[in-house]
């Protein structure tokens, strides 16, 4: 079957440094991406991996391992704005269809 | 500016009522989705269109139906056999080779 796992919440203080796993089991593996989702919005793109290793964008970063099925986003100097919906979602298949796990909700507190 | 358009953005309907949500794209992407997304859950995907007057179902579509008529629309009706709409809808396109949805700013849809 596929399925995508992640932390349903995290809490961290501004100015931190956060880092949201997930682990994924899909058929036909092509790229694990990270969106951030505001309530109420549409998810914005934050990152592609489709290849083993980081990489880096700023104050954010993505990390991911084929062999482990596994990804993580880290969010660095976090602020007040990076409170949001963080999604993990992979390439599955043909079609280019994104199977997405159900996000993380990111609490950053002063 | 080019992007896709979702309309409208809040829907009530009443229990028994078909509605469609509109989503047109001025990409000219080939591929178009829609997704519903339920409080605490991530994104299903419905319908899935690869190219004009082709569709196939997601993993959801019990209860939906789309059409694919032009390259720029791909409206999502959702019908009195769908037990539980209410819901956030995301429409989505990706351009074939690249990467990478656009979303639209979506459709919450209330049934009353």
């Amino acid at each position: 079957g596929q399925n995508i796992d992640q932390p349903t919440e995290m809490t961290a203080t501004e100015g931190a440094i956060v880092q949201i796993n997930c682990t994924y089991q899909t058929s036909g593996f092509n790229g694990l991406f990270w969106y951030q989702q505001h309530a109420g919005e549409a998810p914005t793109f934050l990152s592609y991996n489709v290849l083993d290793g980081l990489e880096e964008k700023g104050r954010f970063s993505s990390f991911l391992s084929r062999s482990k099925g596994y990804s993580y986003l880290l969010l660095k100097e976090l602020q007040m704005k990076d409170s949001a919906s963080y999604l993990c979602a992979a390439f599955s298949g043909g079609y280019n269809k994104l199977i997405f796990g159900a996000g993380t909700r990111l609490a950053v507190h002063p | 500016d080019g992007g896709i358009t979702q309309s409208p953005k809040y829907l009530f309907r009443k229990e028994g009522q078909n509605v469609t949500l509109s989503c047109e794209q001025n990409l000219n992407h080939d591929a178009m989705y829609w997704y519903r997304q339920d409080p605490g859950q991530g994104l299903r995907l419905i319908y899935y269109s690869q190219i004009v007057n082709d569709f196939q179902k997601g993993d959801i579509a019990e209860g939906y139906s789309v059409s694919r008529e032009k390259k720029e629309s791909f409206p999502l009706t959702v019908t009195s056999a769908q037990k539980n709409p209410t819901a956030f809808y995301l429409c989505a396109s990706i351009q074939q080779g690249a990467y990478g949805y656009t979303f639209g700013s979506g459709t919450r849809l209330t049934v009353v």
